[in-house]
């Protein structure tokens, strides 16, 4: 089954504890994205990457960090969490750009 | 997702209604439209896209229309049933490279049996 999953789904930490998001496509696709969302603001993307060893930030990109070792994986890090860093937190992929992306479930991260 | 939900503008219907969601977008430039459902607790799944150079688009049991001339995007859903309950997101792509999605605000969208 084509998938995005993300791990953990549920994360409760807190301020400056280090912390990774995984995301894994089982698609072959170039392009993975990171988004997060917060009530009244939408959708905001974080960082994307076109292929392997290609990132580039987003619209929010601070206090974030990505990696794009190998095609299928693009972890989310955060060096030392704050708690506005609180949200709601989806990957996407796709073949090429942002036109047809498919979105993992979602990973849910609450920083005290 | 529960709290998606949180502060954004309602549309309650009745099932069988159609029902009209309405999306303002931003920058003139922009040359590709798409339209996201989202359900509870799930990541945005992907419903219509349309084009700037077109008007009107079609499918099925929805339908895309996009005016330019006052930024206005709207995604038709006809008939609609309990399962199109869902809080309903425009994006946006400009055309300066299809790199990035700015996504609008969402309107959750209630249907009644």
């Amino acid at each position: 089954e084509a998938q995005v999953t993300q791990n953990p789904r549920y994360l409760i930490t807190v301020t400056g504890k280090k912390l990774t998001v995984t995301c894994s496509q089982n698609m072959n696709h170039e392009y993975m994205s990171w988004y997060r969302q917060d009530p009244g603001l939408g959708l905001r993307q974080i960082y994307y990457s076109m292929n392997v060893e290609v990132t580039d930030k987003g619209d929010v990109p601070e206090g974030y960090k990505v990696s794009r070792k190998e095609k299928r994986n693009f972890p989310l890090i955060l060096e030392s969490p704050s708690p506005n860093q609180t949200s709601l937190y989806f990957c996407a992929s796709s073949a090429l750009g942002v036109d047809t992306q498919y979105f993992g479930p979602g990973t849910r991260l609450t920083v005290l | 997702g529960e709290s998606v939900g949180l502060h954004l503008p309602t549309l309650s219907v009745q099932e069988g209604d159609n029902s009209i969601i309405n999306c303002a977008y931003s920058n003139s430039a922009s040359d590709y439209f798409i339209w996201y459902k989202q359900e509870s607790g799930k990541g945005p799944q992907f419903i219509i896209d349309i084009r700037s150079n077109m008007d009107k688009r079609q499918g099925q049991r929805v339908t895309v229309l996009l005016n330019k001339t006052v930024k206005h995007l709207s995604l038709q859903i006809a008939a609609t049933q309990p399962g199109d309950s869902a809080v309903y997101f425009c994006a946006e792509i400009l055309n300066s490279g299809y790199s990035t999605l700015t996504f609008g605000k969402g309107t959750m969208l209630l249907v009644s049996p």
